[in-house]
């Protein structure tokens, strides 16, 4: 099964400290999205790229966030000098939509950041 | 951008079909109609997407109003493994804005 990857799947870090997280899509695909959900709320969009440019910034993405995908392939999402309210379900997703008429995106199984 | 509304919760028997009900009175013309499940743990699962007619995959059937104001995932028979949260959500055509917008979703119970 080639379906979105990400890694690590549960990452626990201690308040000020800098954690990353990686994103591999589906094959292909073009479109990679980065969402956060909290407990008990659907995910909300923090940022997409279409191949390696990033088109679009939710203003959740503070300035302690940053995301690239310097290859149009795999994507990592950075946060900085982590705080408690960073602790959320990190999901990625990835879709492609030349050729069809509608973006539909698939997610990965998500990483669970724990800030102590 | 369009939202979406939905019951926070129901309950179906196991074996019987479930009609999870979606309001979208804002939809524009270019709005698809996806809908999501989430298991406890998991990212969000593709279910059905529809533009104006309803839809039927292995999954799931898609029914939509005329006025496409609203929607209706049917789960024909309701399986423990159905258990989830659904999520209806709107999205755009790719010259559109492509980010999805969650709610809180329905959370269906299924009971044995």
């Amino acid at each position: 099964d080639t379906g979105v990857s990400q890694d690590p799947r549960h990452k626990i870090t201690k308040r000020g400290q800098n954690v990353t997280f990686r994103c591999d899509p589906i094959s292909e695909h073009n479109r990679l999205y980065w969402y956060r959900q909290t407990l008990g709320q659907g995910p909300e969009f923090l940022t997409y790229f279409q191949n390696e440019a990033q088109l679009e910034k939710s203003r959740l993405l503070s300035d302690r966030f940053s995301a690239e995908r310097p290859k149009g392939s795999f994507s990592t999402l950075e946060i900085q000098r982590t705080e408690q309210g960073d602790s959320a379900m990190y999901l990625c997703a990835s879709s492609s939509p030349l050729g069809v008429s509608t973006d539909t995106q698939y997610f990965g199984p998500g990483t669970r950041l724990t800030v102590l | 951008d369009a939202k979406t509304t939905q019951p926070n919760s129901m309950e179906s028997n196991e074996e019987e079909p479930v009609h999870l009900p979606c309001n979208h009175s804002t939809i524009s013309g270019t709005d698809y109609i996806h809908w999501y499940r989430q298991l406890p743990s998991q990212g969000p699962e593709y279910v059905i997407h529809g533009l104006t007619s309803n839809v039927n995959n292995r999954m799931a059937s898609l029914a939509i109003a005329e006025d496409r104001k609203s929607s209706t995932l049917i789960l024909h028979r309701a399986t423990l493994r159905d258990a989830a949260v659904y999520y209806c959500i709107l999205s755009k055509t790719p010259s559109g804005t492509y980010k999805y917008i969650f709610g809180t979703g329905t959370r269906l119970k299924v009971l044995a």
